[in-house]
């Protein structure tokens, strides 16, 4: 399973967009890219999944680089309701496969 | 939208007794489902892998016999927390996806276990 870095914390001010950049240096061909909201006390939420160039759905938008070592996750005009933990997570599609968590970033969406 | 159902959703029990956590896919069947522990500010840590009709993968330092897992049909899978202690305090995890169309797991609510 390819190893995540992520930013450990990040503020942010309502109305802005937020950046969010995850390393996956050894990403494997097979490999797809995963972003989850988790709120505290609460299991994570599947934001955004991509395996290259872009993607967008209706709460977030997902960059991913030619090379596919790392990967952004844009959240368009943020709210307070954003503040979270972001996990980023690398590994084959499939409902039987395993996810291996890394240590999330925590945004802060102040007023 | 695939629905994962967890419960209770919260509980406290004496050093010693038996907790059981449930875990329910609502709207689709689970061949396989997962359990997670989280510490406080900490990141989530991979249990178990239960698969229906077989035994439980525990990932390593995972004690078999404390945390015991019945995945006895497609869309339920319970975790029971034996002789729990007070270091076995933890929010509780499970997760699911439907097999014919992934596109992300779906977690439960989690449960907050408090052993006193």
């Amino acid at each position: 399973l390819a190893k995540t870095t992520q930013p450990i914390s990040m503020d942010s001010y309502e109305g802005q967009e937020v950046n969010i950049t995850c390393s996956h240096n050894n990403i494997a061909t097979n490999d797809y890219i995963t972003w989850y909201q988790q709120f505290p006390s609460q299991g994570p939420r599947f934001i955004i999944q991509g395996y290259k160039t872009k993607v967008t759905n209706e709460v977030a938008s997902l960059f991913i680089p030619a090379d596919r070592k790392s990967s952004t996750l844009s959240l368009p005009r943020v709210s307070l309701s954003d503040t979270a933990v972001y996990y980023c997570l690398v590994g084959e599609s499939g409902s039987a496969r395993q996810l291996t968590f890394g240590s999330g970033t925590q945004l802060t969406v102040l007023p | 939208g695939a629905v994962v159902s967890q419960h209770p959703s919260w509980v406290i029990c004496k050093s010693g007794t038996s907790v059981k956590i449930e875990c329910r896919s609502l709207d689709f069947q689970a061949t396989t489902m997962f359990w997670y522990r989280q510490f406080p500010k900490q990141s989530l840590m991979l249990m178990a892998t239960s698969n229906e009709g077989s035994k439980a993968t525990y990932e390593q330092g995972v004690e078999k016999d404390k945390f015991l897992i019945n995945h006895a049909s497609l869309t339920l899978s319970t975790l029971t927390v034996t002789s729990a202690h007070p270091e076995d305090s933890s929010f509780y995890i499970c997760s699911a996806s439907p097999q014919e169309t992934f596109y992300g797991y779906t977690f439960g609510s989690g449960t907050r276990l408090t052993v006193v």
